[in-house]
């Protein structure tokens, strides 16, 4: 099994809303991982958790938050989000270590639209 | 710096032909990986194939083939007898050994019609 679940699937938000995405894997992977998605572009790396600690943020702004409140799940906190923000959020999830190949799986996402 | 090139924007191929989808790919590490990944416009992005470069055959995975020429520094992805369900954007990514994260192309839209 190599399902990756992500809710909700849609999510409509105002600027001044905060909400959660939810991503739960069930593999025994230790790597879990948060992409951002424009139509029609490839997806681009937002946060990696490895072992649930932070290990890498690519300079996202601070109105997303990451959580890692165990090894299974990954959540997204969002506040104050802006329209430029309104993307398909993708999570996936891996086996932990250096070997490059860790495929990563990724879930059927999040698509978020900001009003 | 590492890049991953995907040159064709679009394919069209009719059922049951055979489609190669283009990728090249730029790295100065020997040990690096190489992944497909298929998104239908459910977005939903699909693992379809990994090629490692120490590998000396050529991956396969029922209807996937993977071409990889190392000199050359291309991953080019083969589907044999094309599917209605194979239309999707398709991804190439590259890994190498001390990234954690993908490098991906910009994507071939395969556009597959009866």
């Amino acid at each position: 099994d190599t399902e990756v679940t992500q809710t909700p699937k849609h999510l409509v938000m105002g600027m001044t809303n905060k909400k959660s995405l939810k991503c739960e894997q069930h593999m025994g992977h230790r790597a879990m991982y948060w992409y951002k998605q424009k139509a029609k572009k490839p997806p681009e790396l937002m946060f990696v958790y490895s072992y649930e600690k932070l290990s890498i943020n690519e300079s996202v702004p601070s109105r997303f938050s990451p959580e890692c409140p165990n090894s299974s799940l990954l959540n997204l906190h969002l506040h104050a989000l802006q329209p430029e923000d309104s993307a398909l959020y993708l999570c996936a999830s891996s086996q932990e270590g250096g070997r490059v190949k860790n495929i990563q799986y990724f879930g059927a996402g999040t698509r978020l639209s900001v009003l | 710096a590492q890049k991953i090139t995907q040159t064709q924007p679009g394919m069209f191929v009719q059922e049951k032909e055979a489609v190669t989808l283009d990728c090249t790919y730029d790295t100065s590490d020997q040990s690096y990986g190489l992944f497909w990944y298929k998104q239908p416009s459910s977005g939903e992005m699909i693992f379809l194939i990994y090629q490692g470069s120490y590998d000396e055959q050529n991956a396969t995975e029922g209807r996937y083939s993977l071409n990889f020429q190392k000199a050359r520094k291309s991953a080019n992805l083969v589907i044999s007898a094309s599917q209605l369900g194979d239309s999707a954007m398709y991804f190439c990514a590259l890994r190498n050994q001390a990234g954690t994260a993908l490098i991906f192309g910009k994507g071939t839209t395969l556009s597959v019609s009866s």
